[in-house]
């Protein structure tokens, strides 16, 4: 059974902070890799797509990487702001995506 | 372009009672999934319908169902609503080129039903 795990489970830091969200797999076959943001009680939106045969994808502030030998992916936010704060989800797309339970992001002005 | 639309956005069932949720893919998409997400946790996979054919199904019993028509608008069937069942469901969509690939899914807002 495919197993998504994202550390931590919530974060809080102040405005203008670089920080890094993990995502981790139980195995390494052959994947994409997809990022989604949430707000609460809404639905998901798409962040970043990594192909299974790429290494990053980065979008503006966010950079994500994907390191299949390791089944890790990392989601990178530089120079973070308060209307970053919301839940960041990991999923693992193969004809369906297998989420983790997210991180729940909290950006202090 | 129009996005995943979905309806209705929030929906009370008493427990026992069947209920109908509706997803609008987006333009050019042929691929409709559908996951629930419980509070607190991530979303999980109910079933996918790719070319009006369901094209994988995760861990749900029976009376969940679903069609996709034509135009690739889908539709979540629940039977005998369980207080379980209270959850936001999701539907997403996506270009799928053949049945195992995977393309950029694009999510809905969801829809919240609450089963008392």
């Amino acid at each position: 059974k495919q197993e998504v795990t994202q550390i931590p489970a919530a974060l809080s830091v102040p405005e203008g902070e670089n920080l890094v969200l993990n995502c981790s797999f139980t195995d390494s076959a052959i994947y994409n890799l997809q990022w989604f943001r949430q707000d609460p009680g809404k639905g998901l939106t798409s962040l970043l797509l990594i192909q299974s045969s790429q290494r990053e994808q980065t979008s503006g502030r966010l950079n994500a990487s994907l390191d299949k030998s390791s089944g890790r992916s990392t989601l990178y936010i530089a120079a973070s702001q308060p209307g970053d704060s919301a839940t960041y989800l990991c999923g693992r797309g193969y004809q369906k995506v297998t989420f983790g339970t997210g991180t729940k992001l909290q950006v202090i002005p | 372009e129009t996005g995943v639309t979905q309806s209705p956005t929030h929906l009370i069932k008493t427990r026992g009672q069947q209920v109908t949720l509706r997803c609008s893919s987006q333009s050019g998409h042929n691929t409709v999934s559908w996951y629930q997400q419980a509070l607190g946790q991530g979303p999980q996979f109910i079933f996918q319908y790719y070319r009006e054919e369901e094209n994988g199904r995760g861990n749900f019993p029976p009376r969940f169902s679903g069609l996709q028509f034509p135009n690739y608008s889908s539709e979540l069937n629940v039977n005998a609503l369980e207080l379980d069942d209270s959850a936001l469901y999701l539907c997403a969509s996506s270009l799928k080129l053949r049945t195992s690939s995977y393309n950029e899914q694009f999510f809905g807002p969801g829809t919240r039903l609450t089963v008392l």
